[in-house]
């Protein structure tokens, strides 16, 4: 079956730390890669995407693609108590335009 | 900037009755979803859409129909709500031949 799997945490990090959020996928003819950042009772909002691997910086965060080993990482550098929010990581398992979500990681940022 | 509406926020009804869920978007985009959120489950995939009139049944669609007749809206429907559908519903939207979704607010249903 193909899936996508994260850590449910919570996992918590002192204001200043950098965050690490993994997920692994099942798909290897998986092409997009994706995380949102959902507080709660909101929406999901799209933080990241990445498409190749490497990483690909956008201000305090970085995204991390292995494809040989299907892993994908997000890094969150001097978290803030703001960042304290779930992040989902979704994956478009064989190479569909839709998207599986995983159930997603909390993360605390603790002040 | 992307914008996706739903109809309303919070929505009470029930059993038994017939729900309607509106969902608009305004970037031209082909592509539209439906999604179901629950604790524990994640998010579930409902139903979706590439083009106007053509719909796909997602990893639950058991219970629900949708439709769409313009393409800036899909709308989503419960034939005959249950208390077992109370959730929190979101609609998404993206382009066509990308997968990059973006996401509506949300509407909290519940059911009673």
């Amino acid at each position: 079956q193909k899936e996508v799997e994260q850590n449910s945490g919570p996992l918590s990090v002192p204001e200043g730390a950098i965050a690490s959020l993994n997920c692994t996928y099942s798909d290897r003819v998986s092409q997009s890669f994706f995380w949102y950042r959902q507080y709660s009772g909101k929406s999901p909002e799209l933080i990241m995407s990445i498409y190749s691997n490497g990483d690909k910086e956008d201000g305090r965060f970085t995204a991390q693609l292995n494809k040989a080993s299907q892993y994908v990482s997000l890094l969150i550098r001097d978290s803030q108590p703001s960042d304290s929010a779930t992040y989902l990581c979704a994956v478009n398992l064989g190479g569909y335009s839709t998207l599986t979500f995983g159930k997603g990681t909390m993360l605390l940022v603790s002040p | 900037d992307v914008k996706v509406t739903q109809s309303s926020r919070y929505l009470v009804k029930r059993t038994g009755e017939k729900v309607f869920l509106e969902c608009v978007q305004d970037m031209d985009h082909e592509n539209m979803f439906w999604y179901r959120q629950d604790p524990g489950l994640g998010l579930r995939l409902i139903y979706f859409s590439y083009d106007v009139k053509m719909k796909e049944k997602g990893d639950i669609p058991e219970g629900y129909s949708v439709s769409r007749e313009k393409k800036e809206r899909f709308s989503l429907i419960l034939e005959s709500a249950s208390t077992n559908q109370t959730s929190m519903y979101l609609c998404a939207s993206s382009r066509a031949g990308g997968a990059e979704q973006f996401f509506g607010p949300g509407t909290r249903l519940t059911v009673l």
